[in-house]
């Protein structure tokens, strides 16, 4: 089955930067979305269409794309982005698949 | 104003079927172009999706649960539903709907996770 595999902690300290990735066989073919998902809550999308940002998500989060990896980078990073990151993408047949989600720590 | 509430029994027993539904408000389930899927997350661990259903009925589900699963919609409840049949201990998770946002997609109405429910915690335990 497909997989989509993330580090699963990243550790920063504020007003550094963070990267976090994301590899898979299919990326070079499907887009890679990015959620946050803070302590008890929803998660959002932050990263749309690989390098896509939604209105209202700050500049310091960007994406981008390379062969079989997806990156997330988060620059200048506030003690507020202390979350879980997830990428997803679709596989072959339309299903969706979750990378197992990355703990961004900012010390 | 899109909003989304899943209700459904917070503990099922193992081998017994999990029903959950999930009502929307705020919009016609058959007058949008949207995908309506079901994610769950268990207690400290990653998400993961169970599937999506189109107001046509179209359903995509997670391979490793289809043979258990079923996901339908009532257009005249504007409402959609899941079964998951045969539970076990390993399906406790908190349960969340949610609508795909095909603005944020590539093609054919798929897109990410926009707008989710509050969820809802399922226990399997007899």
């Amino acid at each position: 089955s497909y997989e989509l595999t993330q580090p699963p902690s990243v550790s920063v300290s504020p007003g550094q930067t963070a990267r976090i990735t994301c590899s898979g066989d299919g990326l070079p073919k499907q887009y890679a979305y990015w959620y946050q998902q803070k302590s008890g809550q929803a998660p959002v999308v932050i990263m749309y269409k690989d390098s896509e940002r939604p209105s209202g998500i700050p500049e310091r989060f960007s994406g981008s794309s390379s062969g079989t990896t997806v990156t997330l980078t988060i620059s200048g990073v506030q003690a507020e982005d202390e979350a879980d990151y997830y990428c997803q993408s679709l596989d072959n047949s339309g299903a969706w698949v979750f990378g197992g989600g990355t703990k961004l720590t900012v010390l | 104003q899109l909003q989304l509430q899943e209700s459904g029994p917070g503990l099922v027993k193992p081998s017994e079927t999990l029903s959950l539904t999930c009502a929307v408000s705020g919009v016609s389930i058959s007058g949008t172009n949207y995908y309506w899927g079901w994610v769950r997350q268990p207690p400290g661990r990653g998400l993961e999706w169970i599937g999506s259903i189109y107001n046509s009925g179209n359903t995509y589900y997670n391979p490793s649960l289809k043979s258990r699963l079923t996901i339908t919609v009532d257009t005249s409840k504007n409402e959609f539903s899941l079964k998951l049949r045969s539970v076990t201990a390993a399906d406790t998770a908190l349960y969340s709907c949610a609508t795909e946002n095909h603005s944020y997609g590539g093609g054919d109405f798929r897109g990410p996770f926009d707008d989710w429910g509050q969820g809802t915690l399922v226990t399997v335990s007899s």
